[in-house]
């Protein structure tokens, strides 16, 4: 298993300029999310799924779009980007809260806002 | 206030010594508490949690305390090594049914063990 695989990991854009954030899971988790990480602050939840078709919004939903077609894929979209929005992003993913299991993340994205 | 608390924000132990972090929740239901490590310019890992029904789970030199009544719960690192130096990051989940997938996390501990 590849395990939680994130692309690209390095980005660089300009404010405004729109991008996606891809994460892939081999593992058949139900629950997936996305985190970003800025010092100080601990990894902020953006957004999450706990199933194909079903996402729902985190502590800090603005900006960013998600979408669930797949159990597999769960890419982040970026709609006109920010320096606010500078950070480490992280995908994870959970065979089940429900029955308490951990998440597993993804290497992170490295994205810049210039 | 914040869902998930954590103390302290650094913590400077030597070689040998006990590190302690706490952390206190908000959601009453909360039922599942994961820790993780993360070292410099990796992906958070996990590395214990516990449950609800049970007060304390050990994994080696690592131990984890829940006390449900005061909504605080505590990681306990014993015989600490330089190796043990990273970021810990608690975490509890908030919601139920559709929204149990949202699991917070606490700011983070910067541990620096000292040889």
């Amino acid at each position: 298993n590849a395990g939680v695989t994130q692309t690209p990991k390095f980005q660089v854009l300009k404010t405004g300029q729109s991008m996606t954030l891809q994460c892939a899971q081999d593992m058949n988790h139900e629950y997936m999310s996305w985190y970003r990480q800025d010092p100080g602050m601990g990894l902020r939840l953006i957004h999450y799924s706990v199933g194909a078709g079903i996402t729902d919004q985190g502590e800090v939903p603005n900006g960013y779009n998600v979408s669930r077609s797949t159990t597999e894929d769960f890419p982040l979209r970026l709609l006109s980007a920010a320096p606010s929005q500078t950070s480490v992003y992280f995908c994870a993913s959970s065979y089940s809260l429900q029955g308490n299991y951990g998440y597993t993340f993804g290497s992170g994205t490295r994205l810049t806002v210039v | 206030g914040e869902n998930v608390e954590q103390h302290p924000s650094t913590l400077s132990v030597q070689e040998g010594d006990s590190a302690v972090i706490k952390c206190t929740y908000s959601d009453s239901a909360s039922n599942y508490f994961p820790w993780y490590k993360q070292e410099l310019g990796k992906r958070p890992q996990l590395i214990i949690d516990i449950r609800s029904n049970v007060g304390e789970k050990k994994d080696q030199r690592i131990a984890v305390t829940l006390n449900k009544t005061a909504k605080h719960f505590s990681l306990h690192i014993t015989e600490t090594q330089p190796e043990d130096s990273a970021v810990y990051f608690c975490a509890a989940p908030r919601g139920r049914g559709s929204t149990l997938g949202r699991l917070y996390f606490g700011r983070g501990t910067q541990l620096t063990v000292w040889p």
